[in-house]
């Protein structure tokens, strides 16, 4: 297994702000996910976040909005650009550690954007 | 258009007696099956999963069902124990489980009742 932790918890922001969110994680792996949990909904893969390469994003997501960097293979950031009240969700990273398919999670960050 | 689907938002379960949850999938590309738990302000936690080419897997008082031609899969908690309460989630993935992120359901809400 992998201990992940994020900052931050959660927040409350203004529209139009960006947030940064931190994903850190106890031993190197080769994959890192971030996913969206909206409020009654089910859990939504924004990007796949690939170390040396840019993320590749699922349908509906664009770098411009959710920029992701992945330095290392134990550390990776999503930023929420321009947010606006939408954007309010929980925000899960996760991590599948090689030659085990499950996914492992962070705590989430809830973000409110007011 | 959900391709992972929990029907029942909640269910409640007395103290001892079974708790069955379930799932229905409509991607017949998806060959793995993952059940998670997830507490209030927690990420969500592994449970067990389940290949395509098997049909049941357990492990102590949980055993997933798989059921490919009606496309339906099921999670068996046998006894029920407070403890349990929690909202439980339905995830497959459709890369043999690596390498990709996965397809989440809305999520069933158990209650176990003393």
């Amino acid at each position: 297994s992998a201990v992940i932790s994020q900052k931050p918890s959660r927040d409350i922001c203004q529209r139009g702000t960006s947030l940064t969110i931190q994903c850190q994680v106890d031993s190197q792996v080769t994959m890192m996910f971030w996913y969206r949990q909206q409020p009654g909904q089910s859990l939504t893969l924004i990007a796949t976040a690939n170390q040396g390469s840019e993320a590749t994003y699922e349908s509906g997501f664009v770098i411009d909005k959710f920029p992701i960097s992945r330095p290392n293979l134990t550390f990776s950031t999503l930023t929420v650009s321009n947010m606006s009240p939408e954007d309010s969700s929980i925000y899960l990273c996760s991590v599948e550690v090689q030659a085990i398919t499950e996914q492992y999670f962070g705590p989430g960050t809830r973000l409110t954007v007011t | 258009d959900q391709q992972v689907k929990q029907n029942s938002p909640s269910l409640s379960v007395q103290e001892g007696r079974i708790s069955i949850l379930n799932c229905d999938y409509t991607n017949s590309m998806f060959d793995y099956f993952l059940w998670y738990k997830k507490y209030p302000a927690e990420g969500p936690t592994f449970l067990i999963s389940i290949s395509s080419i098997k049909d049941k897997n357990e492990d102590g008082r949980f055993t997933v069902f798989l059921n490919k031609s009606a496309k339906h899969l099921s999670l068996h908690i046998v006894p029920s124990q407070p403890g349990d309460s929690a909202v439980y989630f339905c995830a497959a993935s459709a890369t043999g489980g690596g390498a990709d992120g996965l397809t989440f359901g809305k999520g069933t809400h158990l209650i176990i009742q003393p």
